[in-house]
């Protein structure tokens, strides 16, 4: 079973606006880390934070995380219609990579 | 080169049929993973494999046989499939074997195989 929920479980809104993704955990982690996927495609690695960190920016994506309540967000600011995609997020457990169910984003132009 | 490729895009077989997937990588990583992906699910791990030994068999049924000729290579073996066994298999890799707890890798991943067992 996957360790990981995400809400919403799809998101639709307009280009230049921001996206705003959740996801909890069960158990304690290393650390978290966030993939996006486009369609039928392969998953790509967005970013990492570790189970020290509270934020993380990288361009225009910020994720936050807080071990006391085990969840996470990912934010995309001024979206894009090119973020259109699937966004995972994924927790270390033992020595497997677990992910959550996925948010689908649409962004329309 | 932060590639990892996978062969063939796509795959259609018969359920008496024996095929094999193919994921390759050339960035030097010791770690190499199978996840299986049904459609508006999250990617499940099936196998891992670090200094190409087999370290993880998440009780995949074994109609899947993996295989890691080198340390760049990575097969999946496919023989005597069921319709449900149709989804996309993705090829991951990471920098290093697995250390247990405290393993902070990322993960590459291919862009996965396409199969549908008639």
């Amino acid at each position: 079973s996957q360790q990981g929920e995400e809400d919403p479980q799809a998101l639709s809104i307009q280009e230049g606006e921001n996206a705003t993704m959740n996801c909890s955990y069960k158990t304690s982690i290393n650390n978290l880390q966030w993939y996006r996927q486009n369609s039928g495609r392969g998953l790509v690695h967005l970013i990492l934070i570790r189970s020290n960190e509270r934020e993380k920016h990288s361009g225009r994506l910020r994720v936050t995380l807080d071990t006391s309540k085990k969840s996470s967000s990912l934010l995309i600011t001024a979206s894009r219609a090119a973020d259109t995609a699937s966004y995972f997020c994924a927790s270390i457990r033992g020595s497997r990579l677990t992910f959550g169910e996925g948010t689908q984003l649409t962004v329309n132009p | 080169d932060t590639e990892v490729t996978q062969t063939p895009k796509h795959l259609v077989m018969g359920m008496t049929n024996k095929k094999s997937l193919k994921c390759e990588q050339h960035m030097g990583h010791r770690a190499m993973y199978w996840y299986k992906q049904k459609a508006k699910k999250p990617p499940e791990l099936m196998f891992v494999y670090s200094y190409e030994k087999l370290s993880i068999n998440e009780s995949v049924p074994s109609r899947f046989s993996p295989e890691c000729p080198n340390s760049s290579l990575l097969n999946l073996h496919l023989h005597a499939l069921q319709p449900e066994d149709s989804a996309l298999y993705l090829c991951a890799s990471s920098q290093a074997g697995l250390a247990g707890i405290g393993w902070t890798d990322t993960q590459y991943f291919g862009p996965g195989t396409r199969l549908t067992v008639l």
